[in-house]
């Protein structure tokens, strides 16, 4: 089947501490995402990949980081300099950038 | 700067009970109007994509317009099943690539 896997589905992390999230694709599109979710809130843009090896920051850049390395995965860093990243974090991909998204089970992010 | 605005913020309806669910919003060129339906804890699940005023879809009890300010997401004879939060979101021109989610509508549909 093809999707979007996001990994883990629960992680905790005690402050001051890096925590990366990972998303794999076989669906092979060009283009991943990265979103925020806050609760009663929509989605917030973090980074965003149209091709391998390259990426862009997106709405709330600040404290997070991304790598390209290979087209089916695009791990999330969630860095120390993050004040506040408690949150429901979400994974996208789609073919081309104009179309529709398709997003990942969500890995949900507690700071202890 | 793109922006979506959704209402009202939470839905609840009778089973049966047909409602409309408000997307407005500002672009520079809509490339794209896309909804979603996203269920407690799970990922948004694509609906429909709109591109042109006037355009209209349908899938089962739901059904997607759109104009030049707004979109509606009509929902005929809801049932329980229909319950979950929908995302509205817009792709223009000038941001290519990326999409702007409104905060979403809240259903809620009782037996």
């Amino acid at each position: 089947d093809g999707g979007i896997t996001q990994s883990p589905k629960y992680l905790f992390r005690k402050e001051g501490q890096n925590v990366t999230l990972s998303c794999e694709q076989n669906l092979n599109h060009d283009a991943m995402y990265w979103y925020r979710q806050d609760p009663g809130q929509g989605l917030r843009l973090i980074y965003y990949s149209q091709i391998v090896n390259d990426f862009q920051k997106g709405d709330i850049a600040e404290g997070y980081s991304v790598s390209r390395e290979k087209k089916e995965s695009f791990p999330l860093t969630v860095t120390s300099a993050q004040k506040n990243p408690t949150a429901f974090y979400l994974c996208a991909s789609n073919e081309r950038r104009d179309n529709e998204q398709f997003f990942g089970p969500g890995t949900r992010l507690t700071v202890l | 700067e793109d922006q979506v605005t959704q209402s009202p913020e939470a839905l609840r309806l009778q089973e049966g009970e047909s409602s409309s669910l408000n997307c407005s919003y500002t672009v520079s060129g809509l490339r794209g109007l896309f909804w979603y339906r996203q269920d407690p804890g799970k990922g948004p699940e694509f609906l429909f994509t709109l591109y042109s005023a006037g355009e209209e879809k349908e899938k089962e009890r739901l059904k997607a317009t759109l104009t030049k300010k707004e979109s509606f997401l009509h929902i005929t004879a809801p049932k329980p099943e229909d319950s979950a939060t929908y995302l509205c979101a817009v792709q223009g021109e000038t941001n290519a690539g990326k999409s702007t989610f409104g905060d979403g509508t809240t259903l809620t549909v009782k037996p």
